[in-house]
């Protein structure tokens, strides 16, 4: 069956670093749509990934879909405190939406 | 603000009891899907109703049950509660019923089981 991984599961930084959380699958993803969840609030949709080699960029964060559509990844550049909370990947499986673990990234001031 | 509707926000109750947990859409959406959110298992798929109908089913156990009624909104129903049973649980919409959808969460209903 489709297994999807998403690492790590938590990342700590200093605020100014760098953060990337990354969802690798067994198998080949139609699409795949990425979520943020703030410490006690919703996860709230950041954006959706369809093309091979696609490449998005919402302001200081990059979303990257795999070339054979297998893995993701998305990067924030130069953390802010107000990147606190935990990142999801999701995807379509056997007509259901499917979330990863999630990485949760706690950002030192 | 989401536009998905859930009550209620918290509800505390005792094992062996049933709670119905109630969702309203988005204006026009018309599939609705429910999440189970605990500390250690993340977000679970449950169920996903797409105007009336069933559409997707995960692991949803027997003692929980879900339909959509003719006005879209949308009841989750509990019974033979357990103590495991308590998490946050979330209800989404989209105007499709296709997974490629943006789905937007409610601000879901935490649900405490003593």
């Amino acid at each position: 069956g489709q297994q999807v991984m998403q690492i790590p599961q938590y990342q700590h930084v200093q605020e100014g670093e760098d953060f990337t959380t990354y969802c690798n699958s067994s198998t080949t993803l139609s699409n795949i749509q990425w979520y943020k969840q703030r410490p006690g609030g919703h996860p709230v949709f950041l954006i959706q990934l369809v093309k091979s080699g696609e490449v998005k960029k919402q302001k200081r964060l990059t979303f990257q879909f795999g070339e054979a559509k297998k893995n993701s990844s998305l990067h924030i550049t130069a953390t802010q405190t107000t990147d606190v909370g935990t990142y999801f990947c999701a995807w379509g499986y056997t007509g259901k939406l499917i979330f990863g673990q999630g990485t949760t990234l706690q950002v030192k001031p | 603000d989401s536009g998905v509707t859930q009550t209620p926000k918290h509800l505390i109750t005792a094992t062996g009891q049933r709670v119905t947990l109630r969702c309203s859409p988005r204006s026009g959406d018309l599939s609705v899907y429910w999440y189970q959110q605990s500390l250690d298992q993340g977000l679970q798929f449950l169920i996903q109703y797409y105007n009336g109908e069933e559409r997707a089913k995960g692991n949803i156990l027997e003692r929980f049950s879900a339909q959509q009624f003719p006005d879209l909104h949308s009841e989750l129903n509990l019974s033979s509660l357990e103590l495991g049973d308590s998490a946050l649980y979330f209800c989404a919409s989209s105007d499709g019923g296709q997974t490629g959808n943006t789905i937007y969460f409610g601000e879901g209903s935490w649900l405490t089981v003593v």
